[in-house]
């Protein structure tokens, strides 16, 4: 699996738009990046995940570069509910040799201030 | 759904000592797996399981064994304590078939493990 690198920490603003970066410049055809999130002291949750089209749930935008070596995560209104670690993580899905193992880097720990 | 729940949710033990700390999902995901996550680092993979009966080791096997007797549970087990297996653990399960595109993994709460 492809490696991430995202940057350690972030601050933002209660209300506006976080805006969290992803490089995975080693990404391969046909592996998926994934963004989960784990608040202090809970399981990691699952947020958003892409392969080389834009994507959009409840939860965030998910913003894929068209050379796929970088990708953003976009949380269109963070509240303070949103300060956690992201992680930004690359896999291949889908294949018969899957194992589903994630890879988790160190994370972008995003505080949101009032 | 209760989704993937973990006991204990704390627990000490003693260099030595030996327990399981359980894990179930009532989701029906063949996939499950086991973290652990220590202060100010990422999860780091121990043991995982595409199906009942089918275990494998993940980044960090040495110290815990697993077993898959049904597709619900996925017990680890620590046969002699160590300090150096104090962290926090994390269960996890997913849907997992070669026809799967994509698959999110739900996570539990996590056993808070110290060993002293």
């Amino acid at each position: 699996d492809a490696k991430t690198t995202q940057p350690p920490s972030m601050d933002c603003a209660e209300g506006r738009a976080a805006n969290l970066p992803c490089n995975h410049s080693t990404i391969s055809g046909n592996e998926y990046v994934y963004w989960y999130r784990q608040i202090h002291s809970q399981g990691p949750q699952y947020i958003i995940h892409g392969l080389k089209n834009n994507e959009t749930n409840e939860m965030a935008s998910l913003i894929i570069t068209e050379d796929r070596k970088s990708s953003t995560l976009i949380l269109p209104h963070a509240t303070l509910r949103d300060t956690a670690v992201y992680y930004c993580i690359v896999r291949v899905a889908g294949s018969s040799s899957n194992t589903g193992k994630l890879i988790f880097g160190q994370g972008t720990t995003l505080q949101v201030k009032p | 759904n209760a989704g993937v729940t973990q006991t204990p949710k704390f627990q000490v033990l003693k260099t030595g000592q030996s327990m399981t700390l359980q894990c179930a999902q009532d989701m029906n995901h063949e996939y499950m797996s086991w973290y652990r996550q220590d202060p100010g680092m990422g999860l780091r993979l121990i043991h995982y399981s595409v199906g009942a009966g089918i275990t494998d080791q993940g980044e960090v096997p040495n110290g815990y064994n697993v077993s898959r007797s049904t597709t619900e549970d996925f017990p680890l087990r620590l046969l002699s304590a160590a300090p150096s297996q104090t962290s926090v653990y994390f269960c996890a399960s997913s849907y997992s078939t070669s026809l799967s595109t994509t698959y999110e993994q739900y996570f539990g709460p996590g056993t808070r493990l110290t060993v002293t």
